[in-house]
């Protein structure tokens, strides 16, 4: 089956810099690739999410761009906030196969005012 | 307009006892899943549904069992709780269209066996 890795697992940074979070994949056939956000206690909720014909996706200060070729995908957040703090889960998917949905292991962002 | 409801919210058993987590949505999607939420390991796949009537096994099935017998419910069974099911349980359901297929979780179930 597909194996999501991500890295880093934590991830500190002051407040107005960037923060990056990078995901690898291992299942070629996998063309769907969101990333969730989870604040403390809440549940996960979509953030962005980018296909595999689309080689990069930009929704205010967030990003996401993906190397088909290498297998690798990355969350990129500019000018970050305190309320960006939260953990952040990259997945991969195949439309194709309705619901499978395989995440990484999650990323501990804390954004410093 | 719900979204996805889960209940219970929070639940101690013991080992061995049974329990079913409910999930309902209301959103008339076809997809539906369980996912449970463990320290440094994400979100792992227990058990999904395409539609009503079809079930089939995720990354994690064992110890668990699901039907889905209406497009709205999705119920999650633990048939003999050990403490290695502690956890936090997620049930989602989605759409695909040709833009997205965004998970819509439910608030999650803390589960603790002891």
């Amino acid at each position: 089956g597909e194996n999501v890795e991500q890295h880093p697992s934590t991830l500190s940074v002051q407040e107005g810099d960037s923060a990056v979070i990078k995901c690898t994949y291992s299942d070629s056939a996998s063309n769907y690739f969101p990333w969730y956000k989870q604040e403390l206690g809440k549940r996960p909720q979509l953030i962005i999410d980018i296909r595999s014909n689309v080689g990069e996706k930009k929704d205010q200060r967030i990003a996401v761009t993906l190397n088909k070729t290498a297998k690798h995908f990355s969350l990129h957040i500019t000018e970050t906030q305190p309320e960006d703090s939260a953990v952040y889960f990259c997945a991969a998917s195949m439309t194709n196969t309705g619901n499978q949905f395989y995440f990484g292991t999650g990323t501990s962002l804390t954004v410093i005012p | 307009n719900a979204g996805v409801t889960q209940t219970p919210k929070f639940q101690v058993l013991k080992t061995g006892q049974s329990m079913t987590l409910q999930c309902a949505q209301d959103m008339n999607h076809e997809y539906m899943s369980w996912y449970r939420q463990d320290p440094g390991m994400g979100l792992r796949l227990i058990h999904y549904s395409v539609g009503a009537g079809i079930t089939d096994q995720g990354e994690v099935p064992n110890g668990y069992n699901v039907s889905r017998s209406t497009t709205e419910d999705f119920p999650l069974r633990l048939l003999s709780a050990a403490p290695s099911q502690t956890s936090v349980y997620f049930c989602a359901s989605s759409r695909w269209t040709p833009n997205t297929g965004e998970l819509f979780f439910g608030e999650g179930s803390r589960l603790t066996v002891l």
